[in-house]
């Protein structure tokens, strides 16, 4: 079955402290990998996105993310966290189909 | 300017009346999305339609309806079948063709009291 795994609910990082975010995924073809970031009562917003060639994809507001094929993960990372990045993040999976699959989300507070 | 519009943003219904939420597109996108999000439980496909007229089922589609008559519409109605109707809804469209990559509305908070 397709399906993502957000294994943290809430996660609370200091101001200027690195971040990592985890998403598993399971997925039966090559996957199309997406992190997403929802601001409360927002639609959500691209940060990055994985199809394929580098694992190691860039994205918007200094967020990073590395496709690891063998442990079926899709890690977001960001060295240096902002007040202002405190916000719920989804993880997502597609592929041929029309259809993204989101994880349940990470929810993101950032303490002075 | 290009984007998604969802309306209303916030909408109090009865229980038991048919409430319609409304997106609007004018990307160009061929593919229109109907998610349902709760807390905890990440984002939920109702309903999707990838060209005019034509609309599949989601993982959530009971207690719901959509129709595409038009290529930048996608209305969807909650009807009073939906037991769990109180939700933010999430419209999003997709580019034909193109990798994936969805394009979020802002959302409607919908409140049945």
């Amino acid at each position: 079955a397709q399906s993502v795994t957000q294994p943290d609910i809430h996660i609370t990082v200091s101001e200027g402290a690195s971040l990592e975010l985890r998403c598993n995924y399971s997925y039966g073809a090559t996957p199309y990998l997406f992190w997403y970031v929802q601001s409360p009562g927002q639609g959500l917003q691209l940060l990055l996105k994985y199809f394929s060639g580098d694992t190691l994809v860039q994205g918007i507001k200094g967020f990073e993310a590395e496709f690891k094929r063998s442990q079926s993960s899709f890690n977001l990372r960001k060295p240096s966290v902002h007040w202002s990045d405190a916000a719920e993040y989804f993880c997502a999976v597609g592929g041929a189909t029309n259809k993204l699959i989101f994880g349940t989300g990470t929810l993101l507070a950032v303490q002075p | 300017d290009g984007g998604i519009t969802q309306s209303p943003k916030y909408l109090f219904r009865k229980e038991g009346q048919n409430v319609t939420l409304s997106c609007e597109q004018n990307l160009n996108h061929d593919a229109m999305y109907w998610y349902r999000q709760d807390p905890g439980q990440g984002l939920r496909l109702i309903y999707y339609s990838q060209i005019v007229n034509d609309f599949q089922k989601g993982d959530i589609a009971e207690g719901y309806s959509v129709s595409r008559e038009k290529k930048e519409s996608f209305p969807l109605t909650v009807t009073s079948a939906q037991k769990n109707p109180t939700a933010f809804y999430l419209c999003a469209t997709k580019k034909q063709g193109d990798t994936g990559e969805l394009f979020f509305g802002e959302g409607s908070r919908l409140t049945v009291l």
